[in-house]
């Protein structure tokens, strides 16, 4: 049974500071990897897709790089903003068999203090 | 292009009733997943509709129902509400049945069951 791990749990960081969210998962036969982004109450905006053959993925300020055969993913936040505080979520898509439903990891609450 | 559209946004019931959700995909996109989010459980798979058949379901009781029409529009269904159910859904579309399909999120419908 496929297990997804976000850690920190929670971080707070001052403005400006660079910073990586981690994501990591018990089965590697994975399709795909994929960052959300959820502010409170609302649903989740897709971030980041990265295929099972890709080792990174950038989008702006955020780059996601995925080690599929040691089970992790890392989020980096560039220059970070208190626009960017929401909770970060990380959900695979496993391979094998005909259920591409997604696994996700509890998330990481993050605060950007100004 | 529109997102992915869920309605109604918010839902008050009493335990016993029944309440139904609707789910508009992206224009397109013929795949519909439906997850439930707790804050004890995080995000939970329901089940995933492809051209109006039911491809996956969840480890969810048969409370849980639904459906989904010719338009790709999906519905589910929760009949004998319990105060457990009490929960934010959420309904994701993708372009098809594919396992490197990227998912796309609605805004959730919050169900509170009094």
């Amino acid at each position: 049974k496929q297990e997804v791990t976000q850690i920190p749990a929670a971080l707070s960081v001052p403005e400006g500071e660079n910073l990586v969210l981690n994501c990591s998962f018990t089965d590697s036969a994975i399709y795909n990897l994929q960052w959300f982004r959820q502010d409170p109450g609302k649903g989740l905006t897709s971030l980041l897709l990265i295929q099972s053959s890709q080792r990174e993925q950038t989008s702006g300020r955020l780059n996601a790089s995925l080690d599929k055969s040691s089970g992790r993913s890392t989020l980096y936040i560039a220059a970070s903003q208190p626009g960017d505080s929401a909770t970060y979520l990380c959900a695979v898509r496993l391979s094998g068999g005909s259920n591409y439903k997604l696994t996700f990891g509890k998330g990481t609450l993050l605060t950007v203090n100004p | 292009k529109a997102g992915v559209t869920q309605t109604p946004r918010y839902l008050i019931k009493t335990r016993g009733q029944q309440v139904t959700l609707s789910c508009s995909p992206i224009s397109g996109h013929r795949s519909v997943s439906w997850y439930q989010q707790t804050p004890g459980q995080g995000l939970q798979f329901l089940f995933e509709y492809f051209s109006e058949t039911q491809r996956n379901k969840g480890n969810f009781p048969g409370r849980f129902s639904g459906r989904q029409f010719s338009n790709s529009r999906s519905e589910m269904n929760v009949s004998t509400l319990e105060l457990g159910d009490s929960a934010l859904y959420l309904c994701a579309s993708s372009l098809n049945l594919n396992g490197d399909a990227e998912a796309f999120f609605g805004q959730g419908t919050r169900l509170t069951v009094v």
